[in-house]
């Protein structure tokens, strides 16, 4: 089983500061995927990485893929209310007609 | 961009009834379809994966006789929640993928939310 571990699982914080969300695997993925979720909807991905080592902007979102492919981390800066919400990340499972696997994700709350 | 619709947004039951969730690729064709289920503040479990023209192939753990699914057509695959009972409630979501293949995205529906009473 490709199993995605997340870190932290909670996360809260203020207005203007910095944060990090960890991905983690024992396995190798051809790539790894990050979604952000609202309550009550569905998920919505934010970013593909695919490549080892690579890095992707996305505003003030920095995607990692780590060198061996195993792992991969989100950076917010300046972080927002607007941010609050559960991130994921998810690599294709091989084993399930290449669904999904998700991590168990990482609730963040920007307070103003 | 493509788009996966589900039907209901959400719904509310009665023990021992059965309840239909609908998911609609509604401008392309998807020979796969994904069932994920979401119990509050959790992540995504994939319950199974649904293929046109076939049975669906359930992950460990879930039961194919409680959770029917049925994918009839390109467009549209159901999930069935058959005598459901409290501990069914949850937030279940739909996936297609818009190619064949394992590299095309995976679009999510907006999901659906069931309370059973």
């Amino acid at each position: 089983t490709q199993l995605l571990e997340q870190s932290p699982q909670f996360l809260s914080i203020q207005e203007g500061e910095n944060l990090t969300v960890y991905c983690n695997s024992s396995s190798v993925f051809s790539s790894l995927q990050w979604y952000r979720q609202e309550p009550g909807e569905g998920p919505v991905l934010l970013v593909t990485v695919v490549t080892g080592g690579e890095v992707k902007k996305l505003k003030r979102l920095t995607f990692q893929f780590g060198d061996a492919r195993k792992d991969s981390s989100l950076h917010i800066t300046a972080a927002q209310p607007g941010d609050t919400g559960l991130y994921l990340c998810a690599g294709l499972n091989s084993n399930s007609g290449y669904a999904l696997n998700f991590g168990k994700g990482t609730s963040l709350l920007v307070t103003p | 961009g493509a788009v996966v619709s589900q039907h209901p947004s959400w719904v509310i039951c009665k023990s021992g009834t059965s309840v239909k969730i609908e998911c609609r690729s509604l401008d392309f064709q998807a020979t796969t379809m994904f069932w994920y289920r979401q119990f509050p503040k959790q992540s995504l479990m994939l319950m199974a994966t649904s293929n046109e023209g076939s049975k669906a192939t359930y992950e460990q753990g879930v039961e194919k006789d409680k959770f029917l699914i049925n994918h009839a057509s390109l467009t549209l695959s159901t999930l069935t929640v058959t005598s459901a009972h409290p501990e069914d409630s949850s937030f279940y979501i739909c996936s297609a993928r818009l190619l064949q293949g394992t590299t095309g995205e995976l679009f999510f529906g907006e999901g659906s939310r069931l309370t059973v009473l």
